[in-house]
């Protein structure tokens, strides 16, 4: 059975401080994707990366940056200088890959609420 | 990016009524949609797939008579909340894969969410 285990449920930093969320998952399948989205407060879910399980290079896109490491199972996700618009919940999520079957419905953690303070 | 659209954003009803939420995929085509139900303060919870032209496959627990999907068409699915009660007050979100296999593209992409409150 495949879960995502966000163990952090809230975490205030004051702003321009780094923070980092954590992601622990769980598959049977070699072949998966991960993904993290942002919920700000006027509920649209905003995507923020997919990452093939093949893929374990470390991406690093403006403030944000991942951190995929497979032998641990773990997909983090790191806010650099961060700003009180980086307010919200973010979701850590999992799906298989798409193959015959495609049933690739997307898991999600229990979120992470974040919260910068001026 | 490619966009999904919900209708309505917004919605109040009275307990013992129906209600319908539209999922529309603007400019591509979705073969397979999804439906979520998201509780406050709580994380996204898949309900069921919606396949067009086909029944939908739900989730374990949840009452297949009593959300109703239908997708009649590859840019619409709409969910029905049958007979609402109070406790079904909750966040429903879609989601459309796109179909275009050219490049195995195969992402899913988020509607707005519909907000239900039943009162």
């Amino acid at each position: 059975a495949q879960k995502v285990t966000q163990a952090q449920t809230e975490i205030s930093v004051v702003e321009k401080e780094d923070v980092t969320l954590d992601c622990v998952y769980e598959t049977r399948d070699t072949t998966y994707y991960l993904f993290w989205y942002k919920q700000p407060p006027s509920g649209e879910l905003v995507f923020l990366i997919r990452r093939n399980s093949f893929d374990e290079q470390n991406e690093i896109s403006g403030r944000y940056s991942w951190n995929f490491q497979k032998s641990t199972s773990s997909f983090n996700f790191t806010i650099t200088a961060s700003q009180v618009v980086d307010s919200a919940v973010y979701f850590c999520a999992l799906s298989e890959a798409p193959g015959m079957n495609r049933d690739d419905k997307i898991i999600f953690g229990k979120g992470t609420r974040l919260h910068i303070l001026p | 990016g490619a966009v999904v659209s919900q209708h309505p954003s917004r919605v109040i009803c009275k307990s013992g009524t129906s209600v319908k939420i539209e999922c529309r995929s603007l400019d591509f085509q979705a073969t397979t949609m999804f439906w979520y139900r998201q509780f406050p303060k709580q994380s996204l919870m898949l309900m069921a797939t919606s396949n067009e032209g086909s029944k939908a496959t739900y989730e374990q627990g949840v009452e297949k008579d009593k959300f109703l999907i239908n997708h009649a068409s590859l840019t619409l699915s709409t969910l029905t909340v049958t007979s609402a009660h109070p406790e079904d007050s909750s966040f429903y979100i879609c989601s459309a894969r796109d179909d275009w296999e050219g490049e195995r593209v195969d992402e899913q992409y988020f509607g707005p969410g519909t907000r239900l409150t039943v009162t």
